[in-house]
């Protein structure tokens, strides 16, 4: 299995600011990916980071909001910028393995509010 | 666009007793279906994986079963003890196997000691 941190665990931030959420896997992982979970709502896919070029997003997510960076097989960074109370969600990072790949791996998650 | 329904939304039981989680997608072309447990503000934790060759998985007391042709899957908790209390997610990839998984709301199971 693969190991996924992330860091903050959780943060609180002010309207208008960006905040920057790190990956971490134990591992080398084929693809990562971000999720965001909204307060009662199941996991939406925000973009699949792709190492050393641009993230692939998703219908309804732009790089201008949410970019993202891969600069190695184990280490992501999704940035929410410009926030507003509707950013309010958990952030998780999940990955796939090259030996495992139709298992998803998922962090514990990133939990921020915004004033 | 797929859709993933999960019946119940929340669940109580006694500790013991035998339950089922219901999930249905509207698009019944599913590649893989993976079932999860998230933990209250914690991440998800993957219990069981079907692939696409196959129909059921086993874990311990968690057995999970998937019918492709009406798009519905069951989670089925033999026993159920007070650490089984979580909020249980079912995805499922599409035909490709592609990137996106689609997840359900979810069901809130609470076992009652």
């Amino acid at each position: 299995s693969a190991v996924i941190s992330q860091k903050p665990s959780r943060d609180i931030c002010q309207r208008g600011t960006s905040l920057t959420i790190q990956c971490q896997v134990d591992s080398q992982v084929t693809m990562m990916f971000w999720y965001r979970q909204q307060p009662g709502q199941s996991l939406t896919l925000i973009a699949t980071a792709n190492q050393g070029s641009e993230a692939t997003y998703e219908s309804g997510f732009v790089i201008d909001k949410f970019p993202i960076s891969r600069p190695n097989l184990t280490f992501s960074t999704l940035t929410v910028s410009n926030m507003s109370p509707e950013d309010s969600s958990i952030y998780l990072c999940s990955a796939r393995t090259s030996w495992d790949t139709d298992t998803q791996y998922f962090g514990p998650g990133t939990r921020l509010t915004v004033l | 666009k797929q859709e993933v329904t999960q019946i119940p939304a929340a669940l109580s039981v006694p500790e013991g007793e035998n339950l089922v989680l219901n999930c249905s997608f509207t698009d019944s072309a599913i590649y893989n279906l993976q079932w999860f447990r998230q933990d209250p503000g914690k991440g998800l934790t993957s219990l069981l994986l079907i692939q696409s060759s196959q129909r059921e998985q086993t874990s311990g007391r968690l057995n999970a079963s998937l019918d492709k042709s009406s798009g519905r899957s069951t989670l089925y908790i033999a026993a159920s003890q007070p650490g089984d209390s979580a909020t249980y997610l079912c995805a499922g990839s599409d035909q490709t196997g592609a990137n996106n998984l689609f997840f359900g709301t979810g069901t809130r199971l609470t076992v009652i000691p």
